[in-house]
């Protein structure tokens, strides 16, 4: 079955203490994002990869890190998460000329 | 720049009533437009979409959307509301026919009256 993965589903923690939240396609996508929803603020891209080693920002990067040294893997990465970090958490990938995004079920992150 | 509006962000309309969700967009080069949905507790889903051609999309689940370019508008409309179309529903705009730079709404949260 094609699916976009994301663990942790739920993630409680406390200011400053390191988190990796994990991404993996089955599709061969060569572009991955990762998104975070807020209340009134709909989806907003935190970063994007159009492929292997290829990331860019997107409109709310700060805080946040990205690799992709795998095709069907892109974790983000909070080095020091502060609770302006709590939020819902969502990963999509994409095949390179769709326009067709397949998300992941989400993780919620609450940061104490 | 892109930008999206969807106006309301909660709408209630009786079960069997239309259901019309309004989303205006702000772009400098001709859009794409998308509409997706999220059940409670799941990701976003793919409703409908415009890329070129045709304006009035047909999706899944009965819904359709009109491109509007003159009213810069993509509303999403549903002649008859099951409970099931109880979510949250999200326009989006891309100024590349690849899914790579999306810009969403603020979402509306649809809810069904029995």
């Amino acid at each position: 079955e094609a699916q976009v993965t994301q663990n942790p589903r739920y993630l409680i923690t406390v200011t400053g203490k390191k988190l990796t939240v994990t991404c993996s396609q089955n599709m061969n996508h060569e572009y991955m994002s990762w998104y975070r929803q807020d209340p009134g603020l709909g989806l907003r891209q935190i970063y994007y990869s159009m492929n292997v080693e290829v990331t860019d920002k997107g409109d709310v990067p700060e805080g946040y890190k990205v690799s992709r040294k795998e095709k069907r893997n892109f974790p983000l990465i909070l080095e020091s998460p502060s609770p302006n970090q709590t939020s819902l958490y969502f990963c999509a990938s994409t095949e390179v000329g769709s326009d067709t995004q397949y998300f992941g079920p989400g993780t919620r992150l609450t940061v104490l | 720049a892109q930008s999206v509006t969807q106006l309301g962000s909660h709408v209630s309309v009786s079960e069997g009533a239309l259901v019309l969700l309004r989303c205006n967009y702000s772009s400098s080069v001709p859009p794409y437009l998308f509409w997706y949905v999220q059940y409670p507790n799941q990701g976003l889903q793919l409703l409908l979409k415009y890329t070129t051609g045709a304006t009035l999309v047909k999706g899944i689940n009965g819904f359709e959307a009109e491109f509007k370019k003159s009213e810069t508008s993509f509303h999403l409309t549903k002649p008859s509301a099951h409970m099931s179309d109880a979510a949250e529903y999200f326009c989006a705009v891309s100024p590349y026919s690849s899914a790579s730079k999306i810009i969403f709404g603020s979402g509306t949260r649809l809810s069904i009256r029995p």
